[in-house]
């Protein structure tokens, strides 16, 4: 497999559950960031990870937890999430955090929170 | 005044004309400038980036970038069906920030 990939595409969940979203890149980058889509307004940055720390937490409630356990993988936990958590999440990399070279998306995950 | 910003849109044009997207950012600092398209139900897809005032061209895809004016924009010469599309302005200063994107409609 080539460039980013996200699992689950779609996940229904209550608002008891936990789940988790994974994000893999086959790019070689070293950095990996979270964001979150919602209608009508601009990609939200939730979280960065830069060579597998993490340098950026845009004061994401904790319901989200990010967990890089290398620079190719990336995962988001997710627990007691609220209905308007209901987004698309994305994955996205780069060569590094200070890249020119523009960000690789994944396919996103569409989460619906009921 | 938003960091970087876009018009909603719809842009409608016929098939076979130019579609002019337009962006602007308040940050003078800004360094670097990307353009992104997104078709519904789809992650954003990098289709050019640009540093420097002037213009740069891949293909039917022109990016213009005026630092002085601070504004970006792209130029599709020979529009088609398929560039039907969100096109996301992203700027990068010490971070990196999206507008809410223009949808471009192109009318067989």
């Amino acid at each position: 497999e080539t460039g980013v990939t996200q699992t689950p595409r779609h996940l229904v969940m209550g608002m008891t559950n936990k789940k988790s979203l994974k994000c893999e890149q086959h790019l070689g980058h070293n950095a990996m960031y979270w964001y979150k889509q919602s209608a009508k307004k601009p990609l939200e940055l939730m979280f960065v990870y830069n060579f597998k720390e993490q340098t950026e937490n845009n004061s994401v409630p904790s319901r989200f937890s990010p967990e890089c356990p290398n620079s190719s993988h990336l995962f988001l936990h997710l627990h007691t999430l609220q209905p308007e958590d209901s987004a698309l999440y994305l994955c996205a990399s780069s060569l590094d955090r200070v890249s020119n070279y523009g960000y690789t998306f994944g396919s996103g995950t569409r989460l619906t929170v009921v | 005044q938003k960091e970087v910003e876009q018009n909603s849109g719809p842009l409608s044009v016929p098939e076979g004309a130019i579609a002019s997207l337009n962006c602007t950012y308040s940050d003078r600092g800004s360094q670097s400038f990307f353009w992104y398209r997104q078709y519904s139900g789809k992650s954003p897809e990098l289709i050019m980036f640009i540093y420097s005032n002037g213009d740069k061209e891949d293909g039917r895809f022109t990016a213009q970038l005026n630092k002085a004016s601070q504004y970006v924009s792209l130029l599709i010469r020979d529009s088609q069906p398929s560039d039907s599309a969100t096109y996301l302005c992203a700027v990068r200063t010490y971070k990196y920030i999206f507008g809410t994107g223009t949808r471009l409609k192109v009318l067989a």
